[in-house]
């Protein structure tokens, strides 16, 4: 039972464009969400939050927006960079805190130079 | 900012052998811990919880009789592999949180290969 989703498992964006990667819920429990960046054999590296009483948080290039109806959730890179290559998970959470994370199935983000 | 350490990065052992993971809060105290596993190109999925003093708590299909947690103090938790076998080998990843929203802090990972 996957309750986080992310049904794009690769992108590849322009140098300079907007990376969107997008998320999807099935547990209207969850009123926290976090997306990490990742590379092979490293642990995941925490880029931004959101939680449930808002639908927009922006730090620096990256931005997060929640529509709490639809249980979708989706990240803004702007404007992407070839750092940004790397493998993106959006987690969620019942109780931010001590509460276990529920983390997606990933998407691979390759930015073309 | 909060750091976790998690030792070894990687490990090779021999089948039915036993590995012992570490995984330390170096400035901060960890109330709660998570481990984790990843298999090739698969999510993380939550292997189970730990609170400092008391027994962990599995995920469903977690064998906790194999995968031996410990959370003795504060700021280090223990995943011991018991009886590893080749299907064990899997990239194990712990997270730590002090608590009341402080977010959590991933360690770097260890890849265990069992041969």
């Amino acid at each position: 039972d996957q309750q986080v989703k992310q049904n794009s498992p690769s992108l590849s964006v322009q140098e300079g464009r907007i990376s969107i990667l997008n998320c999807d819920y099935t547990n209207s429990m969850f009123d926290y969400f976090l997306w990490y960046k990742k590379y092979p054999a490293e642990g995941p590296t925490f880029l931004i939050s959101i939680s449930s009483i808002k639908d927009k948080n922006e730090d620096g290039r990256f931005t997060v927006f929640l529509n709490k109806s639809a249980k979708h959730l989706s990240l803004h890179i702007v404007p992407s960079q070839p750092g940004d290559s790397a493998v993106y998970f959006c987690a969620a959470s019942a109780n931010f805190g001590n509460e276990k994370l529920t983390f997606g199935t990933g998407t691979r983000l390759t930015i073309i130079p | 900012g909060a750091v976790v350490s998690q030792h070894p990065s990687w490990v090779i052992c021999k089948s039915g052998t036993s590995v012992k993971i570490e995984c330390r809060s170096l400035d901060f105290q960890a109330t709660t811990m998570f481990w984790y596993r990843q298999f090739p190109k698969q999510s993380l999925m939550l292997m189970a919880t730990s609170n400092e003093g008391s027994k962990a708590t599995y995920e469903q299909g977690v064998e906790k009789d194999k995968f031996l947690i410990n959370h003795a103090s504060l700021t280090l938790s223990t995943l011991t592999v018991t009886s590893a076998h080749p299907e064990d080998s899997s990239f194990y990843i712990c997270s730590a949180t002090p608590g009341n929203l402080a977010g959590y802090t991933f360690g770097s990972g260890t890849r265990l290969t069992v041969v």
